[in-house]
C-alpha cells in the first residue's frame, strides 16, 4: 500500500495569514500517460464529514473557495490556504488514488494562532 | 441536491453482525461507484470497500476481506454493508461516499455517517 505521511500533525495561524500543509507519498503518484497526480485533499471540520477540496492535486472542486491551492508532483505535494478565515479551522487529510487501496495521510489539525 | 443517508449503525458484541445502509437521492445512483470509508473515533480516514455501478465489481480492504459484503440495489437507490465476525477494531464511523464520476477512487459526496461499536 501507499503510505501518506502529512506534516505538520497540528499547525496555529493567525486570521488572515498563509497556512501550508505537506503530504509526502512512499511512491510517485504521477501516472506518466496522462501526466496526472492521483492525490485528492479533503477538509473535515468537527462532527462533520470530510469534504472534497481538491483532486488532480491542483483542481478545485466546484464551490470551493479559490484562496484554497494544491500544488506539487510525484511524491511531494502542498495545500495552501492564502488568507486564513476563521471558517477554516479543521482537520485536512491528503488521499492517493493511483493504486488500490486508496490510503489517506494521517491528517493536520489547522487552528487559529 | 446530492444525499446521501446512512443508518443501521449501533452496538453489537464482538464476533456479531450488523448490516449498514446508505440512501442516496439527488443523483442518477446506477450511474456511480459507491465507496464506504471509516474513521476510527478520534483517528484518520481508512477506505473500506467499492462496488461498480451495475455491482459486477466489488473490492475492499484487507482488514475487513472475507468478514464484509457491499452490495447494493439500484432499483432503491440503496448501498449496503453487510459486516460479520465484527471486531474492537472495526469500530469507526462509516461514511457511505459516492466515487467520483470518471471512475477514480476519490469521493465527491458524503453522507454524516453512522457509528459501529463493538464491544462487550
Amino acid at each position: 500500500d501507499i503510505v501518506m505521511t502529512q506534516s505538520p500533525d497540528s499547525l496555529a495561524v493567525s486570521l488572515g495569514e498563509r497556512a501550508t500543509i505537506n503530504c509526502k507519498s512512499s511512491q510517485s503518484v504521477l501516472y506518466s500517460s496522462n501526466n496526472k497526480n492521483y492525490l485528492a485533499w479533503y477538509q473535515q471540520k468537527p462532527g462533520q464529514p470530510p469534504k472534497l477540496l481538491m483532486y488532480w492535486a491542483s483542481t478545485r472542486e466546484s464551490g470551493v473557495p479559490d484562496r484554497f491551492s494544491g500544488s506539487g508532483s510525484g511524491t511531494d505535494f502542498t495545500l495552501t490556504i492564502s488568507s486564513l478565515q476563521a471558517e477554516d479551522v479543521a482537520v485536512y487529510y491528503c488521499q492517493q488514488y493511483y493504486t488500490s487501496p486508496p490510503t489517506f495521510g494521517q491528517g493536520t489539525k489547522l487552528e487559529i494562532k | 441536491e446530492v444525499q446521501l443517508v446512512e443508518s443501521g449503525g449501533g452496538l453489537v458484541q464482538p464476533g456479531g453482525s450488523l448490516r449498514l445502509s446508505c440512501a442516496a437521492s439527488g443523483f442518477t445512483f446506477s450511474t456511480y461507484k459507491m465507496h464506504w470509508v471509516r474513521q476510527a473515533p478520534g483517528k484518520g480516514l481508512q477506505w473500506v470497500s467499492y462496488i461498480t455501478s451495475s455491482s459486477s465489481v466489488a473490492n475492499y480492504a484487507d482488514s475487513v476481506k472475507g468478514r464484509f459484503t457491499i452490495s447494493r440495489d439500484n432499483a432503491k437507490n440503496s448501498l449496503f454493508l453487510q459486516m460479520n465476525s465484527l471486531r474492537g477494531e472495526d469500530t469507526a464511523v462509516y461514511y457511505c461516499a459516492r466515487g467520483e464520476t470518471g471512475g477514480e477512487y476519490f469521493f465527491d459526496y458524503w453522507g454524516q455517517g453512522s457509528l459501529v461499536t463493538v464491544s462487550s
